[in-house]
C-alpha cells in the first residue's frame, strides 16, 4: 500500500545552515506529493506541493523535487532561520480523498 | 476569512464521559476529515465525509461517531471517553477538484482523558 517515510527528528541546526529533511514514499500510480508545516500550537498548513515527476515545489525559500526514480521528495532550504522551527510533514495523495502522512520531523533552529 | 474553525481548543474529560468536538468551514468544501495526532506520530484518519449526508470510516474510527447534516459542519462525537483517546484532534477540509488539491486545517483540539 501507499506509505511515506520521513527522517526521524528532532533535527537541530544553527541559523543560516543548510537544511535537508528526507522523505521517501511507496505508491501505486502517480500520486501528488506535499510538504506541510505545523508551527507550535497551530494546525498544519501547506508549505509546497508537486503533482508530477520532476516537478519542483517551492515556497518561503523551501524547495522539494518530485523524484520518481528514487521515490523521494526531500525538503531543502539554503539558509534556515529561527522562525523555521516547526514540525514538517511529508504526505502523498491516495485518490480520491485521502492524504497519507509521514510521522513528521521536528526542526529546531538555534540562533 | 475564517477557514476551518474547531472548538474547543482544550478539554479534559473523565473516563466514560462523552463530548462533541465541533468543526465548521466557510469555504464550501465538499470533503471534510477528522484526524488524530498522537505525540511523535503522523496523522491518523478517523472519519471523512465527501458531502452532506455522506460519511465513512478512516483508519481509526473505533470509539468515535460523526455526522454531516450540512456542508459547513462536521462534528466528531466521543461517546465513552477512554485514556487511549488522549490526543490532538484536527479537522480539515478540501475541495473535490482533483487529487492535488490542498487540505485546510483547523487549529486543533487538545483532549486529555483522565
Amino acid at each position: 500500500g501507499n506509505s511515506v517515510t520521513q527522517m526521524e527528528g528532532p533535527v537541530t541546526l544553527s541559523e543560516e545552515a543548510f537544511l535537508t529533511i528526507n522523505c521517501t514514499y511507496t505508491a501505486t500510480g502517480y500520486p501528488s506529493l506535499f510538504w506541510y508545516v505545523q508551527y507550535p500550537g497551530e494546525g498544519l498548513q501547506l508549505l509546497l506541493k508537486a503533482t508530477k515527476a520532476d516537478d519542483k515545489g517551492s515556497n518561503k525559500g523551501f524547495e522539494a523535487t518530485y523524484r520518481k526514480e528514487t521515490t523521494s521528495f526531500h525538503l531543502e532550504k539554503g539558509s534556515v532561520q529561527v522562525s523555521d522551527s516547526a514540525v514538517y510533514f511529508c504526505a502523498l495523495t491516495r485518490p480520491p480523498y485521502q492524504l497519507i502522512w509521514g510521522a513528521g520531523t521536528k526542526l529546531i533552529i538555534k540562533p | 476569512n475564517a477557514g476551518v474553525t474547531q472548538t474547543p481548543k482544550f478539554r479534559i474529560l473523565k473516563i466514560g464521559q462523552s463530548m462533541t468536538l465541533q468543526c465548521t468551514q466557510d469555504m464550501n468544501h465538499n470533503y471534510m476529515y477528522w484526524y488524530r495526532q498522537d505525540p511523535g506520530m503522523g496523522l491518523k484518519l478517523i472519519y471523512y465525509s465527501v458531502g452532506a449526508g455522506i460519511t465513512d470510516k478512516g483508519e481509526v474510527p473505533n470509539g468515535y461517531n460523526v455526522s454531516r447534516s450540512t456542508t459547513e459542519d462536521f462534528p466528531l462525537r466521543l461517546e465513552l471517553a477512554a485514556p487511549s483517546q488522549t490526543s490532538v484532534y484536527f479537522c480539515a477540509s478540501s475541495p473535490p477538484t482533483g487529487t492535488n488539491t490542498e487540505a485546510f486545517f483547523g487549529q486543533g483540539t487538545r483532549l486529555t482523558v483522565v
